[in-house]
């Protein structure tokens, strides 16, 4: 079975300054997708990043960043330079296979609180 | 470009009333449609996910149901509901690329 685990259920940032949101993972399958997702307080999921297990180089999505781990089943996010607007639940999906077409398991989130 | 409805936006229902969520997607056809609900302060836990018209799979044993009578469309049901049942509901669709498109959330409180 899938599980996500995020470790810091609060995080807080100086604005511009960098964070990091920790993810791990346990999976069986050779063949996954890791994704992050922000939700800002009005509920939507917002997509942000993702990451095949086979891809060899760590994705990036302008300020969003993911330094996946294999061996050690990490998929954290890196937010670099944080904006006030980056404030917001962020949470850590895993589905069994590359393209998130089966079920996404989601952890328990990290809030991040960006201060001016 | 496709887009995902989600209706209504908040809602307070007295315990044993009935339930209607409904969710609709424009711009795709025979997308897989994805439940999810958010208690407070929680992950996402996936409730129903269809890949078809009345396909539908559960995911957790529960007092709600799902159907999908038409391809872009899905509804969340419960015909008595329960005070545990207060959540944040979320509708999602998988679209071409990587990942799913959420659908802007349903607020339930059951009082």
């Amino acid at each position: 079975a899938q599980k996500i685990t995020q470790t810091q259920p609060g995080m807080f940032v100086q604005e511009k300054e960098a964070v990091t949101l920790d993810c791990t993972y346990d999976t069986s399958d050779p063949s996954y997708g890791l994704f992050w997702y922000k939700q800002p307080s009005s509920g939507e999921m917002i997509f942000l990043i993702y990451q095949g297990s086979y891809d060899q180089q760590n994705a990036t999505e302008g300020r969003y960043s993911l330094n996946f781990q294999k061996a050690r089943k990490s998929a954290n996010l890196v937010i670099s330079a944080s904006q006030l607007g980056d404030s917001a639940m962020y949470f850590c999906a895993m589905s069994p296979d590359q393209t998130g077409a089966n079920n996404l398991f989601f952890g328990t989130g990290t809030r991040l609180t960006v201060i001016p | 470009s496709q887009t995902i409805h989600q209706w209504p936006a908040t809602l307070v229902q007295p315990v044993g009333s009935p339930l209607s969520l409904e969710c609709t997607v424009e711009g795709t056809s025979n997308p897989n449609l994805y439940w999810y609900r958010q208690a407070a302060g929680r992950g996402l836990q996936l409730l129903f996910y269809s890949v078809g018209i009345g396909q539908i799979s559960s995911e957790v044993p529960q007092n709600l149901s799902a159907s999908r009578p038409q391809d872009r469309q899905f509804i969340l049901s419960s015909k008595k509901l329960l005070l545990s049942d207060s959540g944040f509901y979320l509708c999602a669709w998988r679209g071409d690329t990587y990942g799913y498109t959420f659908g802007s959330g349903t607020r339930l409180t059951v009082v």
